[in-house]
């Protein structure tokens, strides 16, 4: 079945660490994006990339880099520099030009102790 | 700057009532819209959408109503069922670009 597979579901990190969250997508989807959740904060957006090799800031990219090296991976690296890292991650995709909608994963709660 | 505001964190309704979940938005270049429904530790699913060019659309007991002129949206869920209970985020983009989230309604279907 085609999806979009995030690893670990849990995550713990100890301050001062750097931590990569992985997503995967065999949807052959050119669009994959990262947003963070956190309560009564909605879905904000960290980074998203539309084609491989390149990828865009989004609303709340300091702290955060990714890489897009290959269009099924769009992992991200939560750096000792985001001061809030704790909350629940998720990645999604979407198929490209004239495609609205998000297919997303099922999420990783990251757990800075 | 939040482009996208559900105002309301929670509903609950009886089952076999109507769920109506409210959604309004700032940026009047917003042309698509789309509702997602999310269970915990899960990601959102997909529900259904309205272009702008629209002002209802309708998915089995899923009515989404669009006011261009209000900014507002509304989804109403008939009869509302016990398995309609989630979190229920509205979005917004300007065409096929990066979509904008509401903070969320938890929606609580009592038997």
């Amino acid at each position: 079945d085609g999806g979009i597979t995030q690893s670990p579901k849990y995550l713990f990190r100890k301050e001062g660490q750097n931590v990569t969250l992985s997503c995967e997508q065999n949807l052959n989807h050119d669009a994959m994006y990262w947003y963070r959740q956190d309560p009564g904060q909605g879905l904000r957006l960290i980074y998203y990339s539309q084609i491989v090799n390149d990828f865009q800031k989004g609303d709340i990219a300091e702290g955060y880099s990714v890489s897009r090296e290959k269009k099924e991976s769009f992992p991200l690296t939560v750096t000792s520099a985001q001061k809030n890292p704790t909350a629940f991650y998720l990645c999604a995709s979407r198929a490209g030009a004239g495609y609205y909608g998000y297919t997303f994963g099922s999420g990783t709660r990251l757990t800075v102790v | 700057d939040q482009q996208v505001k559900q105002n309301s964190p929670s509903l609950s309704v009886q089952e076999g009532r109507i769920s109506i979940l409210n959604c309004d938005y700032t940026n009047s270049m917003f042309d698509y819209f789309l509702w997602y429904k999310k269970y915990p530790a899960e990601g959102p699913t997909f529900l259904i959408s309205i272009s702008s060019i629209k002002d209802k659309n309708e998915d089995g007991r899923f009515t989404v109503f669009l006011n261009k002129s209000a900014k507002h949206l509304s989804l109403h869920i008939v009869p509302s069922q016990p398995g309609d209970s989630a979190v229920y985020f509205c979005a917004a983009s300007v065409g096929n670009n990066d979509m904008r989230f509401g903070a969320g309604t938890r929606l609580t279907v009592k038997p």
